[in-house]
């Protein structure tokens, strides 16, 4: 199993560009998450997904949109890029059956630097 | 809402004990877990609490109160390479009834020979 992955490991932007993130899973979970982690911070939720097809907001979703069209796969928008929005980008996934199965396993993630 | 707060920073010394902190409020509780996260890395699971009392896993324990909303991460044995980043995450029950989980900011462990 690769687990999650995540791409790309770092990604420059200038102010208004547009780009994805991507992020996989071979666990067959269903929940998936993106957050962001500024310097020396925890971790903030973006988006989540509790199956294909189902997404909700979290702390922060101003500036990205996501979809989940399948259940391996939960890419990350990115419009307008502002250097608000550069941060440490990770991706997890997690099982839906209870207890210790919510336990969240989390991509490399992404370092995206907005200049 | 919730919040969720622990200590910023700790330091500790080579093959001693550390007890790190975690309180948290939160409108709907569904389990404690805590991370660690070294620098540049992602985090990685050590420990998940849902009810009262200690869990145990080697060198790794964690408590829960769930009256006090209180956790702690008791690490034994203290070695280099637990200097690391200890995050504090809650799990609940929020908008359309999913569970979500919310981190704390973390406390950074330096060990010292």
């Amino acid at each position: 199993n690769a687990g999650v992955t995540q791409t790309p490991k770092f990604r420059i932007l200038k102010i208004g560009q547009s780009m994805t993130l991507q992020c996989a899973q071979d666990m067959n979970h269903n929940y998936m998450y993106w957050y962001r982690q500024d310097p020396g911070m925890g971790l903030k939720l973006i988006y989540y997904s509790v199956g294909a097809g189902i997404t909700d907001k979290g702390e922060v979703p101003n500036g990205y949109n996501v979809s989940r069209s399948t259940t391996e796969d939960f890419p990350l928008r990115l419009e307008l890029a502002a250097p608000s929005q550069t941060s440490v980008y990770f991706c997890a996934s997690s099982g839906s059956g209870g207890g210790e199965t919510y336990e969240q396993y989390f991509g490399p993630g992404t370092r995206l630097t907005v200049t | 809402g919730q919040n969720i707060d622990q200590p910023t920073e700790m330091t500790a010394t080579e093959g001693a004990i550390v007890q790190i902190n975690c309180t948290y409020q939160t409108s709907g509780f569904n389990g404690l877990f805590w991370y660690q996260q070294h620098a540049g890395e992602a985090p990685t699971f050590l420990s998940y609490n849902v009810l009262d009392g200690l869990e145990e896993k080697g060198r790794f324990s964690s408590f829960l109160s769930r009256s006090k909303g209180y956790s702690y991460l008791l690490l034994k044995e203290l070695q280099m390479k637990d200097s690391a980043s200890y995050l504090c995450a809650v799990r609940g029950m929020f908008s359309g009834g999913y569970n979500k989980l919310i981190f704390g900011a973390g406390t950074r462990l330096a060990v010292h020979p």
